[in-house]
């Protein structure tokens, strides 16, 4: 069975630092996908980042990037110039068909 | 266009009782997904369908929970003899497919507390 594990609850940066988020996965799956998701007070998915496990090259959005190890099933976040509306859970997600999300963690920005 | 929409926001309910909650998917989406989101949890994956079937139900946890999709767009989830450990909040996305790469965009959430 596919899992995927967030080690850190919770996490706090400084304005206009850099934070990283991890994120470790398990399956015996070649082709997948695995997406960073940010979740404010709102309740509402918000999609930051997506990775193709196929394609060896780290993906990278505007301040949020991706450092993508497939032989060690690691999928981290790196939030650059971090910024007070950053705060949210974050969500690593691993899909075949469904998603599979870890237990998130807390990000906490301060002035 | 408007985005997944789903009702009721939030829904209190008496231990023992039935309810509905209800998700309108983007218009043309034709893969549907429901998932619960305990306190503290990431969501878990209840159940997806694609157009009016349902495709996997893998996800729901016993068989007071029931899902359908008469016409292929607005779905239901249905609760029998809700318990308080139904509490949570129940999240719908829809996505243009069902494969990997198509993005899941996510509803708001239905919050549902049992007394």
């Amino acid at each position: 069975a596919q899992t995927v594990t967030q080690s850190q609850p919770e996490m706090s940066v400084q304005e206009a630092e850099t934070v990283t988020l991890s994120c470790t996965y398990d399956t015996s799956e070649s082709d997948y996908y695995l997406f960073w998701y940010k979740q404010p007070p709102s309740r509402q998915m918000i999609l930051v980042i997506r990775q193709e496990a196929y394609k060896q090259q780290n993906a990278t959005e505007n301040r949020f990037s991706v450092n993508f190890q497939k032989a060690a099933k690691s999928f981290s976040l790196k939030i650059s110039d971090s910024q007070l509306g950053d705060a949210a859970m974050y969500f690593c997600a691993y899909r075949t068909d469904k998603l599979i999300f870890g237990t998130g963690t807390r990000l906490q920005v301060f002035p | 266009g408007a985005g997944v929409s789903q009702t009721p926001s939030n829904k209190v309910t008496e231990k023992g009782k039935y309810v509905e909650l209800r998700c309108d998917p983007i218009s043309g989406h034709t893969a549907l997904y429901w998932y619960r989101q305990s306190l503290g949890q990431g969501p878990e994956f209840l159940i997806y369908f694609q157009g009016t079937g349902a495709a996997d139900d893998s996800g729901l946890p016993n068989d007071r929970f029931f899902a359908v999709r008469p016409e292929g767009s607005v779905s239901t989830l249905k609760i029998q003899r809700t318990e308080r450990g139904d509490s949570a909040v129940y999240l719908c996305a829809s996505s243009l497919g069902a494969s990997s790469y198509n993005e899941q965009f996510f509803g708001p959430g239905t919050r549902l507390t049992v007394l």
